[in-house]
């Protein structure tokens, strides 16, 4: 059984960049969900993904988008870079019946200077 | 106020000592409990789940929930230093998209 995988492990971006992180679920998963963790923070829910559209979204601007592909792999588009967005962003993978019970990659460590 | 609160720690204790590790919440319609473990700049690893109240034991982990206080535990038999991690306790309603998690509690398990 292949895990949650997420890439890349680590990026650097200024202030106003465009990013994008990459994320396979775990085999037989096909719900995705996105999170970001500050440090010393529990993780915030950014939004989820079933059927490759967005099936539910937290507190975050429009700024942050994603995508689904029919193989259920995701990403994480964040437009216009700021200095907060500096975090671990960690993808989750679910089965759509239960979805509570999430799976979660390495993550990303994103750095905004 | 949050909707899950977590003692930040950190909690240090000898190698064999049992650990509690709680978190309380507000949110009456949380039905799902997860504890996940998190090593150093590593992403949260799942340790158990409990659907509503009740106990759940695996291994020299146990979960408790009660519902009526709004209060879950996990409890670490014979804590080893490799049990050293944050741990995360994450909570949400039946089916939803979220999950909503505590800050995290630092344990320390010193030989």
């Amino acid at each position: 059984e292949t895990g949650v995988t997420q890439s890349p492990t680590h990026l650097i971006k200024t202030r106003g960049q465009q990013v994008t992180l990459r994320c396979s679920s775990q085999s037989g998963h096909n719900t995705v969900s996105w999170y970001q963790q500050a440090l010393g923070q529990g993780p915030q829910f950014i939004f989820q993904y079933y059927r490759e559209e967005e099936n539910g979204r937290g507190n975050f601007p429009p700024r942050f988008s994603g995508l689904q592909f029919p193989n259920y792999s995701s990403e994480l588009n964040v437009n216009a870079l700021e200095l907060d967005d500096s975090a671990l962003y960690l993808c989750a993978s679910s089965l759509q019946g239960a979805k509570n019970i999430q799976y979660f990659g390495a993550g990303t460590r994103l750095s905004v200077l | 106020q949050k909707e899950v609160e977590q003692d930040p720690g950190p909690l240090s204790v000898p190698e064999g000592a049992i650990v509690s590790l709680n978190c309380t919440y507000s949110n009456s319609a949380f039905q799902y409990f997860m504890w996940y473990r998190q090593y150093s700049r590593k992403g949260p690893e799942l340790l158990m789940y409990t659907y509503s109240s009740g106990n759940k034991e695996d291994g020299r982990f146990t979960a408790q929930v009660d519902k009526s206080s709004k209060y879950i535990s996990l409890f670490i038999r014979d804590s080893q230093p490799s049990d050293s991690a944050t741990y995360l306790c994450a909570m949400s309603a039946y089916n939803t998209d979220k999950l909503i998690f505590g800050t995290g509690t630092r344990l320390q398990v010193f030989p």
